[in-house]
């Protein structure tokens, strides 16, 4: 049983549009959504959180949008650049836990 | 520099053997968590440990063993009784076992991938 459903599985985009990635959940004891980048033969790294009492959080051209009442939370990446080309792992964690609940990933393919 | 170190970086495997993974941290985290990465199936938990001495199976623990005598150190053992150990294995640390409190992320080593031949 996945819990934590990514879409679509793979995304290019052009130099400077924009990229969506979009994860579903269905755990609603989940409450911290962190979103994870990892360069090929790199481990992940976090790239940008957000907790359910917000709908949106920005960092640079980073932006996490969650609608708590359809489960939902997306990462949007503005003017997309070829170095932005990695796999894009969106988590959960239930509160008062360490058990991080990752996606499947989605590879972000950004052409020059 | 601190960070976190996996050894090696390939590691073959024949068939029946054990084999142990390296995880080594300098961070002075408590928390430390192996995962298995297999393409197209994301990172899925094997074990964590949030002290020292004690460690909770994840959700694919059949086949591995772990330990944790040291804070900084959590090796990982793929049995032979792992039917099909060829993964990409990474793990990771965080400062707090609770990776939901604010300013708390998991640290991630460059990862080990492990062949069966």
């Amino acid at each position: 049983q996945q819990q934590v459903k990514q879409s679509p599985q793979s995304l290019i985009v052009q130099k400077g549009g924009i990229s969506i990635i979009n994860c579903a959940y269905e755990n609603t004891a989940f409450d911290y959504f962190p979103w994870y980048q990892q360069f090929p033969g790199k481990g992940p790294a976090l790239l940008i959180a957000i907790r359910p009492d917000v709908s949106e959080k920005k960092e640079g051209r980073f932006t996490i949008s969650f609608n708590k009442s359809a489960k939902q939370f997306s990462l949007h990446i503005m003017d997309s650049q070829p170095g932005d080309s990695a796999t894009y792992f969106c988590a959960a964690v239930p509160g008062a836990n360490s058990k991080l609940t990752f996606g499947k990933g989605i590879t972000l393919s950004v052409r020059p | 520099d601190g960070g976190i170190t996996q050894s090696p970086k390939y590691l073959f495997r024949k068939e029946g053997q054990n084999v142990t993974l390296s995880c080594e941290q300098n961070l002075n985290h408590d928390a430390m968590y192996w995962y298995r990465q297999d393409p197209g199936q994301g990172l899925r938990l094997i074990y964590y440990s949030q002290i020292v001495n004690d460690f909770q199976k994840g959700d694919i623990a059949e086949g591995y063993s772990v330990s944790r005598e040291k804070k900084e150190s959590f090796p990982l053992t793929v049995t032979s009784a792992q039917k099909n150990p060829t993964a990409f294995y990474l793990c990771a640390s965080s400062i707090y076992p609770r990776v939901d409190l604010w300013g708390t992320e998991a640290f991630f080593g460059q990862g080990t991938r492990l062949t069966v031949v």
